[in-house]
């Protein structure tokens, strides 16, 4: 069965700065897609960003990018020039590619804390 | 557009009321989805539907809960009867053409049963 791990619970970073959350996975499988949703206080889920495994280039959007590993199974978001807003609880998630289930593996979560 | 809406946003309800909550996916997206979320087990799928027929319902945990999905524009989630430990988050998520597109999550149903 596929694993999703996020082994920091908790992280802050400074205003401006910049921070990486960490994500591994457990599968077999070849063909399947990553994601990072954030979580503010508000609840809402809300998608980051989106890696295809069949792609080498690592996704980017904004701020926001990805270092993706596959043979380390490591799926990292690096959220430069953080901001206040950022602060939130992130999600990492897996989802299998053939799958006919649309079931997104999430991981445990990390909390990040923006220190102004 | 509109993203995924859900209503109620907070619900408060004694043990053994029939509880409904109700999502309207994103126009255009053909997949539904419904997620549980708490503390103790994170974020699960409960159900999957797609052209408004369930494909997977194995994350249901009992036969209390129950999901219809009437239309392509609106889908609802009932327990009944409700337990406290029913209290979570539901999230229902809509994606475009099946399984493998990205999901986008409405805002949530807080739910506690007392």
């Amino acid at each position: 069965a596929q694993t999703v791990t996020q082994s920091q619970p908790e992280m802050s970073v400074q205003e401006a700065e910049t921070v990486t959350l960490s994500c591994t996975y457990d599968t077999s499988e070849s063909d399947y897609y990553l994601f990072w949703y954030k979580q503010p206080p508000s609840r809402q889920m809300i998608l980051v960003i989106r890696q295809e495994a069949y792609k080498q280039q690592n996704a980017t959007e904004n701020r926001f990018s990805v270092n993706f590993q596959k043979a380390a199974k490591s799926f990292s978001l690096k959220i430069s020039d953080s901001q206040l807003g950022d602060a939130a609880m992130y999600f990492c998630a897996y989802l299998h590619g053939s799958s006919n289930t649309g079931k997104l593996i999430f991981g445990q979560g990390t909390t990040l804390q923006v220190k102004p | 557009d509109a993203g995924v809406i859900q209503s109620p946003r907070h619900e408060v309800t004694e043990m053994g009321q029939e509880v409904t909550l109700r999502c309207k996916p994103i126009s255009g997206h053909n997949s539904l989805f419904w997620y549980r979320q708490t503390m103790m087990r994170g974020l699960e799928l409960l159900i999957y539907f797609n052209n408004n027929v369930p494909i997977d319902d194995s994350g249901m945990p009992e036969d209390r809960f129950s999901a219809k999905m009437p239309n392509a524009s609106f889908s609802t989630l009932k327990i009944q009867p409700s337990e406290p430990r029913d209290s979570a988050v539901y999230f229902c998520a809509s994606s475009r053409q099946g399984a493998q597109e990205t999901q986008y999550f409405g805002p949530g149903t807080r739910l506690l049963v007392l």
